[in-house]
């Protein structure tokens, strides 16, 4: 167990629909990474946001947005949502910014777009 | 950018023959690289990473990774491959605030 903490497991949902993941780090973790996995783009790194500021940012879409809260969870809200967007959704941690040491993962959110 | 490299999309070997999966690396500056592991329906495990230092790495389940300056590479080997091994192993390495991934390598352990 990583410490980190998805939710929902999976969610299915209809094209034009948005949703909601959220994600609780491990305790004591300042930052949260939001990767997307699928099967033709390997792990795609979203957005990072470090003790509620967000940090970098990669290939997120505009319909796509993230938040860091004051408690230090982070939610990544989907909206638009289209077929291709189905994918599996990462949430990850980190002590601190620098990378130096790991990321730890949580189990995912599987996004069925239909 | 930094980036990573993974040429094999799947690597079959028999168990308890030695395993490598093959990660090379382009990177501005000094490199901080990464193995990670994925299991069916889980979320990534780190294994292990190059900072500085020694060339071999040492990491968890027996895994080390040898990096390679010259060759600009950072294989990741078991001397010993088991069934349990079998997973999706990612190469990274670390730049602007963020770990970029290889695209994986899928590893198949033979009984």
């Amino acid at each position: 167990d990583s410490g980190v903490t998805q939710t929902p497991k999976h969610l299915i949902t209809a094209t034009g629909q948005r949703v909601t993941l959220r994600c609780s780090p491990r305790s004591g973790d300042l930052s949260v990474y939001w990767y997307q996995q699928s099967l033709d783009q390997g792990l795609q790194f979203l957005i990072q946001y470090y003790n509620g500021e967000e940090r970098a940012k990669g290939n997120i879409l505009e319909r796509f947005s993230a938040q860091q809260f004051p408690d230090l969870h982070s939610e990544l809200n989907l909206s638009s949502l289209e077929l291709g967007d189905s994918a599996l959704y990462f949430c990850a941690s980190s002590r601190g910014t620098a990378n130096t040491g790991e990321l730890f993962f949580g189990e995912g959110s599987r996004l069925t777009v239909l | 950018a930094q980036s990573v490299a993974q040429p094999e999309d799947q690597v079959n070997v028999a168990e308890g023959n030695p395993l490598t999966v093959k990660c090379t690396y382009s990177v501005s500056g000094n490199p901080y690289l990464f193995w990670y592991v994925q299991y069916p329906n889980r979320g990534l495990q780190f294994l292990l990473k190059y900072i500085t230092g020694d060339n071999l790495v040492k990491g968890s389940y027996g895994f080390e990774a040898e990096f390679n300056k010259s060759q600009t590479s950072f294989h990741l080997k078991k001397p010993s491959a088991l069934v349990s091994d079998s997973a999706l192993y990612f190469c990274a390495v670390k730049g602007n605030n963020r770990l970029a991934f290889g695209k994986g390598n899928q590893v198949v352990v033979i009984p």
